[in-house]
């Protein structure tokens, strides 16, 4: 079935640095990606959509200077956290929709970030 | 914003006990799909429901959704150990090609 990889799987980083989280489609073509962030025994809460070759759609309360979403290429997007606080340690997950007439979103595999 | 709200939060159940979760919208959903997320692992897609009043069933898990397209359910019979973890539904709204997922359902079976 249809793959999306994410990665890294979790990384530590230091406050004021930034992380690139990067997902990939590995057998299909994503022409957009989602992301979410999901704090520990909370649902996903959706952070933006990822448009191939267009500029990211933000949901609201969501800092598209803090997140910055990057998709230019139909099988890559990328999340970066710039200027990285504890607050922002979280599971970041993204999803791609595989096939609209089925439904469902496959998900990557989610990276666990730590600020410290 | 959109709400999906999801009940109830938690559910302990007996192995061999049925289990039902439910998921309501403020807003008339396009179609709703509905996820199961073991601990530590990632969103898995277990099912689709488009039309009103539909019906679905994989084995031991029935699916409904509502006649106004703004509730859902998700039933399980004589649940096992493998059952265990999140399940979560996830609505979309029509016309927006995103969707916002329910609070969750953390499913504990005990054997």
């Amino acid at each position: 079935g249809a793959v999306v990889s994410q990665h890294p799987s979790w990384v530590i980083c230091k406050s004021g640095t930034s992380v690139k989280i990067e997902c990939r489609s590995l057998d299909f073509q994503a022409t957009t990606m989602f992301w979410y962030r999901q704090f520990p025994k909370q649902s996903l809460m959706l952070m933006a959509t990822s448009n191939e070759g267009s500029k990211a759609t933000y949901e609201q309360g969501v800092e598209k200077d803090k997140f910055l979403i990057n998709h230019a290429s139909l099988t890559l997007s990328t999340l970066t956290v710039t200027s990285a606080h504890p607050e922002d340690s979280s599971f970041y997950i993204c999803s791609a929709e595989v096939d609209r007439s089925l439904g469902g979103y496959t998900f990557g595999s989610g990276t666990r970030l730590t600020v410290v | 914003g959109q709400q999906v709200m999801q009940i109830p939060q938690y559910q302990h159940v007996q192995e061999g006990e049925d289990f039902t979760t439910y998921c309501n919208s403020s807003t008339t959903l396009s179609n709703i799909q509905w996820y199961k997320q073991r601990p530590g692992g990632h969103p898995v897609f277990l099912i689709q429901l488009v039309k009103s009043g539909e019906v679905k069933k994989q084995k031991r898990l029935t699916f409904q959704f509502g006649e106004a397209k703004k509730n859902s359910s998700l039933h399980i019979t004589a649940t096992q150990t493998t059952d265990v973890g999140t399940y979560f539904c996830a609505g979309i709204r029509y016309n927006f090609n995103k969707f916002y997922f329910g609070s969750g359902t953390k499913l504990n079976v005990k054997p």
